[in-house]
Order: structure tokens, then sequence, then C-alpha cells
């Protein structure tokens, strides 16, 4: 069945630095969806690509899809405490309904 | 709009008890998912509903855990008999087809 891998599992950060999770997809996927965990919260969605090769960005935070659409990224610019958490990756499969999501990356920052 | 309501918020039980989780998606989704969370296993899709039918139950760990979406704004998640290894915090998730999902704020559950 389709999986979704996502690196890494965790990241340290200091404030200020820059951050980048990958996720990668064993089958072509109609869109990724991403998702933001607060400690003790419930997965908020964030943004979802649908075309190849396809970016788009909210304030520090860009995403990226893939050009095969088996992969995409999200990088944040200048970390700030208020980016602590856990970022999930999910994909589609064409015709299917069902987000797969990737296992996240817990983001810490310090301040 | 209340977003997607969960009820009870926590459960502690012991072991070999039945546990019902409740859910009520936001009005006007066609979709409902029910996932589990641990830290070892992550986020897991237990079963999903399109339009209150059952479409992919594959991740329901075992017969012990059944769900059922007798209408479109109630589901509900059982667990009989309960053990510990299915403590974990439960989303319930809906959208609108393949979508945005908008998560409820989950039940944890504690088995003792």
């Amino acid at each position: 069945g389709q999986q979704v891998m996502q690196i890494p599992q965790y990241q340290h950060v200091q404030e200020g630095e820059d951050f980048t999770t990958y996720c990668n997809s064993s089958t072509t996927l109609s869109n990724i969806q991403w998702y933001k965990q607060r400690p003790g919260g419930h997965p908020v969605f964030l943004i979802q690509l649908v075309k190849s090769g396809e970016v788009k960005k909210q304030k520090r935070l860009t995403f990226q899809f893939g050009e095969a659409k088996k992969n995409s990224s999200l990088h944040i610019t200048a970390t700030q405490t208020t980016d602590v958490g856990t970022y999930f990756c999910a994909g589609i499969e064409g015709g299917s309904e069902k987000l797969v999501f990737g296992k996240g990356t817990k983001l810490t920052v310090n301040p | 709009d209340a977003g997607v309501i969960q009820s009870p918020r926590h459960e502690v039980t012991e072991m070999g008890q039945e546990v019902t989780l409740r859910c009520k998606p936001i009005s006007g989704h066609n979709s409902l998912f029910w996932y589990r969370q641990t830290m070892m296993r992550g986020l897991e899709l237990l079963i999903y509903f399109n339009n209150n039918v059952p479409i992919d139950d594959s991740g329901m760990p075992e017969d012990r855990f059944s769900a059922k979406m007798p209408n479109a704004s109630f589901s509900t998640l059982k667990i009989q008999p309960s053990e510990p290894r299915d403590s974990a915090v439960y989303f319930c998730a809906s959208s609108w087809g393949p979508e945005r999902e908008f998560f409820g704020p989950g039940t944890r559950l504690t088995v003792l």
C-alpha cells in the first residue's frame, strides 16, 4: 500500500535558524497536505499542494511539491518559539479519498 | 461553526471494560475519519466513512474495535474489551471529499 516517509523525525534548532522537513511517497500523489500539531493539541491544516512543481508561501513557511508529485518539503525561515510542534505531511493517491500521514517531524526551538 | 466535537475528552478505564468514543463532524461534511495516535506508531487511520458508509476499515486493529455512523452528524468508535495497549489519543476528523481534514480535539484513553 501507499507509504509516506518523513524526515527527520526530530529537529532541534536555535531561534532564528531555518528548518526543513522532507516528505516522500512510494506512489504518485494527487495532492499533498501539511498539518501542524502543537504539543497537547490536534493536527491543524496548513496547506494543500496539487500541481506538479507547485510552490506556496505562508509568511515564513515555504511549501514545495515535487515535479513527479512524489515528494514535498516544508521550509521555515528564521524559526520562532511559536513554530514549536510536530509537522505532518499527508498524501492522497489518485482515485482515493484516504489521506496517508507521514510520521511527522517534531520541531523544538530553543530561545 | 463549533468544529468537530469529540467526547469524552479523557477516559480512564480498566482492562476488559467497554469504551465508547463519540464524534460529531462538521455539518455538511461527507467524510469522517477515526485516527489513533501513539508515540510509537504515530498517527494511524483506523477507519473512514463516506456519506455514512464505511469505506476502508483496514486500519482497525482487530475485532475488538468497531465503528458506526448511524447518521451524518454522529459516529462512535467502540473498543470491547479494552486492553492497556489501546491507550492512545483517538482523533475524529471530517472533511468535504478529499479536501482538508478538520480534526477534533481528541479523546485521551488510558486503559489500566
